[in-house]
């Protein structure tokens, strides 16, 4: 069935590492995909997303492309801040009634 | 646009009892879903409405219920609450795919 895979973590790195977190999916179809984050003590908010196949999202230095060739979804960013902490969700919708599915999420520590 | 509201932000309830958590939508969304978000479990689905019908429905017992108002609003009711209800209860409104997510209610079970 359809399901949404993303890295565990916690991961750490240093402010202005690069980061990766990756994401891989399986779904019939091409569904949209989704980032979303989630600040500590708050709910999830959407961070990008991609419609289709080779789109590219992009939001606050943070980028991800779809990859159908792959069914994966990596969220980059060249240099990530102590602000980026938080939990980073991927996820799709299921099929045509706005079901989402989440992957487990990627907490991500940055240390100054 | 005001975002999604919901209420009470943050709940101690005891064993036993039961509770009802509100949820305002954006405005002219018609989908409100609700996820129960725990440390050990991650985030899950618990349910989703649309136009006052349940439309989906996650792996949780029957003391999780939910309904919607014909102004979207919604409500989920747990009863005879558990230890391990414990959780951030968050919901999300949709116009299509992309969900938005309300601030969560923190329901701590004694």
């Amino acid at each position: 069935g359809d399901s949404v895979t993303q890295m565990e973590g916690p991961v750490t790195l240093s402010e202005e590492a690069f980061l990766t977190i990756n994401c891989t999916y399986t779904a019939t179809g091409y569904p949209s995909l989704f980032w979303y984050v989630q600040y500590p003590g708050e709910g999830l908010q959407l961070l990008l997303k991609a419609t289709k196949a080779d789109d590219k999202g992009s939001n606050k230095g943070f980028e991800a492309t779809y990859r159908k060739e792959t069914t994966s979804f990596h969220l980059e960013k060249g240099s990530v801040q102590v602000s980026d902490s938080a939990v980073y969700f991927c996820a799709m919708p299921m099929n045509r009634d706005d079901k989402i599915i989440f992957g487990k999420g990627t907490r991500l520590h940055i240390l100054p | 646009k005001a975002g999604v509201t919901q209420t009470p932000r943050y709940l101690i309830k005891t064993r036993g009892q039961q509770v009802t958590l509100s949820c305002s939508p954006i405005s002219g969304h018609r989908s409100v879903s609700w996820y129960q978000q725990t440390p050990g479990q991650g985030l899950q689905f618990l349910f989703e409405y649309f136009s006052e019908t349940q439309r989906n429905k996650g792996n949780f017992p029957g003391r999780f219920s939910g309904r919607q108002f014909s102004n979207s609003r919604s409500e989920m009711n747990v009863s005879t609450l558990e230890l391990g209800d414990s959780a951030l209860y968050l919901c999300a409104s949709s116009l299509s795919e992309t969900q938005y997510f309300g601030p969560g209610t923190r329901l701590l079970v004694l």
